[in-house]
């Protein structure tokens, strides 16, 4: 079935690092991809997505790309900030099942200052 | 602004207490969500309405139900809760696509949660 691999976390940077999350996924047909963001204690916020190959998402300095050929969508910043600390989520809608989010474990990240 | 509003944010009920679980949204969506999300894990669904129509996943205990009286509110009633029901309950909205597949699902947009202590 269909499934979505991130990165595992936690991962910690200094603020002003670049940041990568990787995500990696597995599905048939031409899914949707997100990633969601959960700041501690408030629920999944959506923080981008792209429809079709090749589509960038992008939002708050926040960027993804949807690359088909290696079925991949990794989020990048190139500057991070202590505000970014939060767990990031990423995922496809399942055309096989139904339109259903199927989630990555979670990535946590934690920014220092 | 249009939104998905959850009522309590925080609760606390008893072992064996039945806790009903509040989901509101302005955003006129067809489509409407609950998950249970335990320790910054992924949520996981535990059912959805497509207007009227009920879907529950096939993993999800009895013990869960769900009411959805209008387009507007949802509810989600743990009958008897224990002590593993502890969690962040999430509900989301989303609108299918125009055209196509009724059960294609667009983009969902979730509420802030409501955290469930059992004591």
């Amino acid at each position: 079935g269909d499934s979505v691999t991130q990165m595992e976390g936690p991962v910690t940077l200094s603020e002003e690092a670049f940041l990568t999350i990787n995500c990696t996924y597995t599905a048939t047909g031409y899914p949707s991809l997100f990633w969601y963001v959960q700041y501690p204690g408030e629920g999944l916020q959506l923080l981008l997505k792209a429809t079709k190959a090749d589509d960038k998402g992008s939002n708050k300095g926040f960027e993804a790309t949807y690359r088909k050929e290696t079925t991949s969508f990794h989020l990048e910043k190139g500057s991070v900030q202590v505000s970014d600390s939060a767990v990031y989520f990423c995922a496809l809608s399942s055309y096989n099942q139904g339109g259903k989010l199927i989630f990555g474990q979670g990535t946590e990240l934690s920014v220092k200052p | 602004d249009a939104m998905v509003i959850q009522n309590p944010r925080y609760q606390v009920t008893q072992f064996g207490k039945p806790v009903t679980l509040s989901c509101s949204q302005t955003l006129n969506h067809n489509v409407m969500y609950w998950y249970q999300q335990k320790s910054s894990q992924a949520p996981k669904l535990l059912f959805h309405y497509y207007d009227k129509d009920f879907n529950n996943e096939a993993d999800t205990p009895d013990n869960f139900q769900s009411r959805r009286p209008n387009t507007s509110f949802c509810f989600l009633d743990i009958r008897s809760p224990g002590l593993g029901d502890a969690a962040m309950y999430l509900c989301a909205t989303s609108r299918p696509p125009g055209t196509g597949s009724p059960r294609l699902t667009d983009t969902q947009y979730f509420g802030p949660g409501t955290r469930l202590t059992v004591l």
